[in-house]
């Protein structure tokens, strides 16, 4: 398979604790982004990383949560004590760089309930 | 920032109709937009898109018309099957020439087509 992959699928913790997901871009795609789709809504950006470069954090990024993309293939995205509210898929999307369309393709989301 | 509006929320149609899902968006700045198709469980998958120098594209059963000035942009899906239900996402975003966007999404049409 040579889409978006991701990894947990499905994560369940109590609230309080840490969790870290993880995504493998498309291969040859430098950039990738992160979202959040609560239950009747659009995904809702979070993050985007241009290679290993943190380039913009939406103010819906709390200090509780932390990206990382160290060697510009695949990222993490780590939430600490959780809560809640942070019940949600949690989707990966990558895209080509430069002068060649940002048409993002989707990975199947890890649906994290926090108890 | 961007705001896109997505209607209607649900829409209920007989195979063989036709279907339309209409999307306003607040900035004037977007040119790009893309349609995404949310399958239960599964990834939002990129199915139509179009960009702000055209106002049609078509690819088979599906279009999507852009009207720059009113700031709206609808999605049209004819011959209408059963495996076309599905949740259907609008999505804006300014495609800068850096190549950099963020996407933002309306709360997404849930299309029912009854056999």
């Amino acid at each position: 398979d040579t889409g978006v992959s991701q990894d947990p699928r499905h994560k369940i913790t109590k609230r309080g604790q840490n969790v870290t997901f993880r995504c493998d871009p498309i291969s040859e795609h430098n950039r990738l982004y992160w979202y959040r789709q609560t239950l009747g809504q659009g995904p809702e950006f979070l993050t985007y990383f241009q290679n290993e470069a943190q380039l913009e954090k939406s103010r819906l990024l709390s200090d509780r949560f932390s990206a990382e993309r160290p060697k510009g293939s695949f990222s993490t995205l780590e939430i600490q004590r959780t809560e809640q509210g942070d019940s949600a898929m949690y989707l990966c999307a990558s895209s080509l760089g430069v002068g060649q369309g940002n048409e993002q393709f989707f990975g199947p989301g890890t649906r994290l309930t926090v108890l | 920032g961007e705001n896109v509006e997505q209607h209607p929320s649900t829409l209920s149609v007989q195979e063989g109709d036709s279907a339309v899902i209409k999307c306003t968006y607040s900035d004037s700045a977007s040119n790009y937009f893309p349609w995404y198709k949310q399958e239960l469980g599964k990834r939002p998958q990129l199915i139509i898109d179009i960009r702000s120098n055209v106002g049609e594209k078509k690819d088979q059963r599906i279009a999507v018309t852009l009207n720059k000035t009113a700031k709206h942009f609808s999605l049209h899906i004819t011959e209408t099957q059963p495996e076309d239900s599905a949740v259907y996402f609008c999505a804006a975003s300014p495609e800068e020439v850096t190549g950099y966007s963020t996407l933002t999404f309306g709360k997404g049409t849930m299309l029912l087509v009854s056999p």
